[in-house]
């Protein structure tokens, strides 16, 4: 697609439930990176894959966290066992490359409320 | 230490005059990039600009431009003949060629611009 697409824009759960987000990166872009932002602060990196690979999930904050992308294009953040301090903006990114000047281009990002 | 230090919360500037907003940042690499990102109120992340560590000259973009002093370890963002729509949120970021983890970006907590008639 002409853009970083990420679903659902808004997700609104419970404590306690699973929920999934999708990123749909720039076709060909093979590096493809998850960031989640909270209210007032900068991105914070989760992990980012090379392919269908996780080169980097270092900032995944615990085991609740996982993300996949088996096909080496569309990623799913996946969160078991939500929690109140999950509540955040979480932004996808994809780029043609991972060095150098390869520029990230961001989706809208997906607002997960937990209550 | 942060990897990216951005003082400024909060700038206000009026209509077409130039803003200087500050980064700072921190990496041992002989070899990274820094980039500034703006993020309107409609949360979407929009690149502005790149530097990287060797480039001898600093990068212009229309009317951003990046003053790059290495030795300070410094990437501030001007925005020369401010316009209404640059109001949004500014945010800094370092992408390290070797430390820091691989070729993630990370960010500065950001500087909310408000540009004023």
């Amino acid at each position: 697609g002409a853009g970083v697409s990420q679903t659902p824009s808004n997700k609104v759960t419970e404590k306690g439930k699973y929920v999934e987000l999708r990123c749909d990166p720039i076709s060909g872009h093979t590096a493809l990176y998850w960031y989640r932002q909270s209210l007032g602060q900068g991105p914070e990196f989760l992990i980012y894959f090379q392919g269908t690979g996780a080169a980097d999930d270092s900032g995944l904050p615990n085991d609740r966290f996982f993300a996949v992308r088996p096909e080496g294009s569309v990623s799913t953040l996946k969160i078991q066992r939500t929690e109140r301090g999950d509540s955040a903006v979480y932004l996808c990114a994809s780029s043609l490359g991972e060095t150098g000047a390869n520029v990230l281009t961001f989706g809208a990002g997906s607002r997960l409320t937990v209550l | 230490a942060q990897k990216i230090t951005q003082t400024q919360p909060g700038m206000f500037v009026q209509e077409k005059e130039a803003v200087t907003l500050d980064c700072t940042y921190d990496t041992s690499d002989p070899s990274y990039g820094l980039f500034w990102y703006k993020q309107p109120s409609s949360g979407e992340m929009i690149f502005l600009i790149y530097q990287g560590s060797y480039d001898q000259q600093n990068a212009t973009e229309g009317h951003y431009s990046l003053n790059f002093q290495k030795a300070r370890k410094s990437a501030n963002l001007v925005i020369s003949a401010s316009q209404l729509g640059d109001s949004a949120m500014y945010f800094c970021a370092m992408r390290e060629a070797f430390t820091g983890g691989g070729n993630k970006l990370t960010f500065g907590t950001g500087t909310q611009l408000k540009v004023e008639l």
